[in-house]
């Protein structure tokens, strides 16, 4: 069963407008964390936030929002007035490290393909 | 502040040729992955170690080798490659005190096997 589900598999918006990237995650763990990468067109994976299972606030950084929801089990990425340098793919990860052996790795969705046309 | 570091960054083989990718971390990190990463896949676990001289399968070993000999290095090894293995592949690497889920990531390698 897929743990992270990211349903939007490309975006494509005008600049300045605001976009919402879902993701919904399944786990029994009661302590995960949840995380947003972005992987701008040069490739590398960029970090932008984790959140523990016991935070549900919600998180803005500038332009970026984090809307976390126990209730449906979704993490949402949200950009307000969206530029080209948005432009990038976003992978939502889950990370379950008291899960009893394993890799305690992360576990990434799909990725959203985000275009911000000018 | 070197992070993670793989090398190489780019390598095309020819199908049945074997490489090896290096991944090397200077965090003192115990735990520490290869993913790879196709389009529409997302990162897929390859394999994965939990301390020197231990390794273990991901999601998706098949074809692959990996050894932990030194705690700061990870090696992923394709003895013999297939069109298949044509990919990015990311090394990334974790602590556990504290235990935040975090890892750390590499630049990333790509790999052609013609």
């Amino acid at each position: 069963a897929q743990k992270v589900t990211q349903a939007q598999t490309e975006i494509s918006v005008v600049e300045k407008e605001d976009v919402t990237l879902d993701c919904v995650y399944e786990t029994r763990d009661t302590t995960y964390y949840l995380f947003w990468y972005k992987q701008p067109p040069s490739g590398e994976l960029v970090f932008l936030i984790r959140r523990n299972s016991f935070d549900e606030q919600n998180e803005i950084s500038g332009r970026y929002s984090w809307n976390f929801q126990k209730s449906t089990s979704s993490f949402n990425f949200t950009i307000t007035a969206s530029q080209v340098v948005d432009s990038a793919v976003y992978f939502c990860a889950l990370s379950e490290p008291h899960s009893g052996g394993g890799a305690d790795g992360l576990t990434f969705g799909k990725g959203t393909h985000l275009i911000i046309q000018p | 502040n070197a992070g993670v570091t793989q090398t190489p960054k780019f390598r095309v083989l020819k199908t049945g040729q074997s490489m090896t990718l290096l991944c090397a971390q200077d965090m003192n990190h115990e735990y520490m992955y290869w993913y790879r990463q196709d389009p529409g896949m997302g990162l897929r676990l390859i394999h994965y170690s939990v301390g020197e001289g231990t390794t273990a399968k991901g999601e998706v070993p098949d074809g692959y080798n990996v050894s932990r000999l030194k705690k700061q290095n990870f090696l992923l090894g394709l003895e013999s490659a297939a069109p298949s293995q044509t990919s990015v592949y990311f090394c990334a690497s974790r602590g556990t005190v504290p235990n935040t889920g975090e890892l750390f990531f590499g630049e990333g390698s790509r790999l052609t096997v013609l």
